[in-house]
């Protein structure tokens, strides 16, 4: 049962434009959101989370929002560069979990042209 | 600073075989987490351990999957009796006691079932 969903398995976008990706969520005790990036035969790198008390968070060219009532979350990059050409996860946990007990999506493969 | 450190990080094994996967968790962390990812998929939590204990393992299969983290050496995920559908990349991360750092991801072992 996925309760994490990325709906958009791909994403071409133009060097210094935005990328958006989105995510879905069902569980409603999830509290705590992240996205990750991860390069073939690397292990995944973290980006930037966001707590449920939150709507935006902001970390350089980073911006997750979220939107409790959609159970939605999103993540833009701008500018896109080429180096942020990878697959990009969300997670989520639950309140009670552990800290490092996540629940990931199935990744956006992003894919910034020149 | 050696960041997590995961070995093999190619393992074949011929059916039936038993699969023996070490994670050595970045320097001061005391916990440690291991992931599957099956192609086209997200990762997939099988279990938290912390020093000498098994904390959640409510992802792991019910059976030929264990893991532990003795009081010295790396974590060690072992399947025995290894089936194709064991074939995966298999993640190990890490975070500190106490938590409230996003843990940390190794590179991974990707093992092939033959």
């Amino acid at each position: 049962d996925q309760q994490v969903k990325q709906n958009s398995p791909s994403l071409s976008v133009q060097e210094g434009r935005i990328s958006i990706l989105n995510c879905d969520y069902t569980n409603s005790m999830f509290d705590y959101f992240l996205w990750y990036k991860k390069y073939p035969a690397e292990g995944p790198t973290f980006l930037i989370s966001i707590s449920s008390i939150k709507d935006k968070n902001e970390d350089g060219r980073f911006t997750v929002f979220l939107n409790k009532s959609a159970k939605h979350l999103s993540l833009h990059i701008v500018p896109s560069q080429p180096g942020d050409s990878a697959v990009y996860f969300c997670a989520a946990r639950r309140t009670t979990d552990s800290w490092g007990k996540l629940q990931f999506g199935a990744g956006t493969q992003v894919v910034v042209t020149p | 600073n050696a960041g997590v450190m995961q070995n093999p990080r190619h393992l074949v094994r011929r059916r039936g075989q038993e699969a023996r996967l070490r994670c050595s968790p970045m320097k001061g962390h005391s916990h440690v987490y291991w992931y599957r990812q099956l192609p086209e998929e997200g990762l997939k939590f099988m279990v938290y351990l912390q020093k000498e204990n098994i904390i959640d393992e409510s992802g792991m299969p019910k059976e030929r999957f264990s893991a532990e983290f003795p009081k010295e050496g790396p974590s060690i995920l072992r399947i025995q009796q290894v089936v194709r559908g064991d074939s995966a990349a298999y993640f190990c991360a890490s975070s500190p006691a106490g938590g409230r750092l996003e843990a940390f991801f190794g590179q991974g072992t990707r093992l092939t079932v033959v």
